[in-house]
């Protein structure tokens, strides 16, 4: 079954700082990969998604992930965070059948 | 032990059935919510509940009605099932003023 891990679990960085979180997928055919970002007291919402072509993918915000097929990766990054980023972010696999999550990263941004 | 879990993973229904969806978590959380993989893979939410009241409530169909009988629970029904409510539907919880969600492992619903 397809998985997706997510290494760091808790982030803290100051504003201004780039950031670059860590997703790693296992193989299993057809790759779809997602980032959610939750904020606090909010639901989950789309970040970005690839399922192919350009594997440098841009989302909202500022935000953008690439795949690396040679990895099994699909980090996410931002070159400059701000305050408003603090957020849980989740990476996500899965086919129309079913989506499997990471276990997320909480991102703390300080000023 | 499971932290959210959904009842039944998977659901196969005629069209016109009502059904529902069960959702517990032993977390004890403030918030759960209820979200649609529709069939491009986005995941939407449609309800959210903070201490049993109703605070989301996305554009969905009337059909589709959340109840909650305590913190823990968090249950879909679903009346006069259309096709195009086959997806699969995640449930999931977090702390009131919390960011990390805990997410059920999905029911994967059917109607033929």
């Amino acid at each position: 079954a397809q998985s997706v891990s997510q290494h760091n679990h808790h982030v803290i960085l100051s504003e201004a700082a780039s950031l670059e979180l860590g997703c790693n997928y296992s193989y299993g055919g057809t790759v779809n990969l997602f980032w959610y970002v939750q904020y606090p007291g909010q639901h989950l919402q789309l970040l970005l998604k690839y399922f192919s072509g350009d594997p440098l993918v841009k989302g909202i915000k500022g935000f953008e992930a690439e795949f690396i097929k040679s990895k099994f990766s699909f980090n996410l990054r931002k070159p400059s965070v701000q305050w408003s980023d603090t957020a849980e972010y989740f990476c996500a696999t899965g086919t129309a059948s079913k989506l499997t999550f990471g276990t997320g990263t909480r991102l703390q941004v300080t000023l | 032990d499971t932290a959210v879990s959904q009842t039944p993973k998977y659901l196969v229904t005629q069209m016109g059935n009502d059904k529902s969806i069960k959702c517990e978590q032993n977390l004890g959380h403030d918030t759960m919510y209820w979200y649609k993989q529709d069939s491009k893979k986005f995941l939407k939410i449609m309800f959210s509940y903070n201490n049993k009241e109703l605070i989301i409530n996305e554009t969905v169909p009337n059909r589709f009605s959340p109840k909650s009988p305590d913190k823990a629970h968090l249950n879909l029904h679903i009346n006069s099932l259309e096709l195009g409510d086959s997806a699969v539907y995640f449930c999931a919880s977090s702390q009131d003023r919390g960011t990390r969600a805990f997410f059920g492992q999905g029911t994967r619903l059917t109607v033929v």
